[in-house]
């Protein structure tokens, strides 16, 4: 199976300026989990998709939003960026079904910088 | 409310020594268990889990770890370490629903 794909792997944006990053998951993975990472913070949890419905949300402004579409594909928008939302973007897929084991996949993820 | 706490944001080892990453974490119900390595530019890859069963797990790259309830710890060992496993390890935790946490990470370093 291909592993998880995430677009671009590189950006470069101004801050004000809002951005837009893709994931797909693995072929029959229905859950789609974001995170942030950066060196000061680590891995911070954004939110969570199963099925096109937002399951679980971490403690990020509202300038952070996500969507998922029916095929599973999902993306996460960034409006009005700062510089402190520079951070590698990582999507993880899974499963998602109660009962599971929970492991996670993960992207190559998407390094954004902000100037 | 269930948290994770790696103890050693950096570790250095020489090749060939014992590796031994800690992990404690906190939960009222059992918990998954899962180590994560990170190698620069690049992802989160699975080492191993534990979700029930035996307490001792097998994962990839010769690293296990062991579930010990009594110490709410699942530490991650490999006797051997090569230059290669040189990365980032991250624990994480799942209490049976649809969010992980994962803890600060731990670099490892590995000297010639």
């Amino acid at each position: 199976k291909a592993g998880v794909t995430q677009t671009p792997r590189y950006l470069i944006k101004t801050r004000g300026q809002q951005v837009t990053l893709s994931c797909s998951p693995i072929s029959g993975h229905r859950s789609v989990s974001w995170y942030q990472q950066t060196p000061g913070q680590g891995l911070q949890f954004l939110f969570e998709y199963f099925s096109e419905t937002q399951r679980n949300k971490g403690n990020f402004p509202g300038r952070f939003s996500g969507r998922q579409f029916s095929n599973s594909r999902s993306e996460m928008n960034v409006s009005t960026l700062e510089l402190g939302d520079s951070a590698l973007y990582l999507c993880a897929s899974s499963l998602g079904l109660a009962g599971g084991s929970y492991e996670q996949y993960f992207g190559p993820g998407t390094r954004l910088t902000v100037t | 409310a269930q948290s994770v706490t790696q103890l050693g944001s950096h570790v250095s080892v020489s090749e060939g020594a014992l590796v031994l990453l800690r992990c404690n974490y906190s939960s009222s119900v059992p918990p998954y268990l899962f180590w994560y390595v990170q190698y620069p530019n690049q992802g989160l890859q699975l080492l191993l889990k534990y979700t029930t069963g035996a307490t001792l797990v097998k994962g990839i790259n010769g690293f296990e770890a062991e579930f010990k309830k009594s110490e709410t710890s699942f530490h991650l060992t490999k006797p051997s370490a090569h230059m290669s496993d040189a990365a980032e390890y991250f624990c994480a935790v799942n209490l049976g629903g649809f969010k992980t946490i994962f803890g600060a990470g731990t670099r490892l370093f590995v000297k010639a």
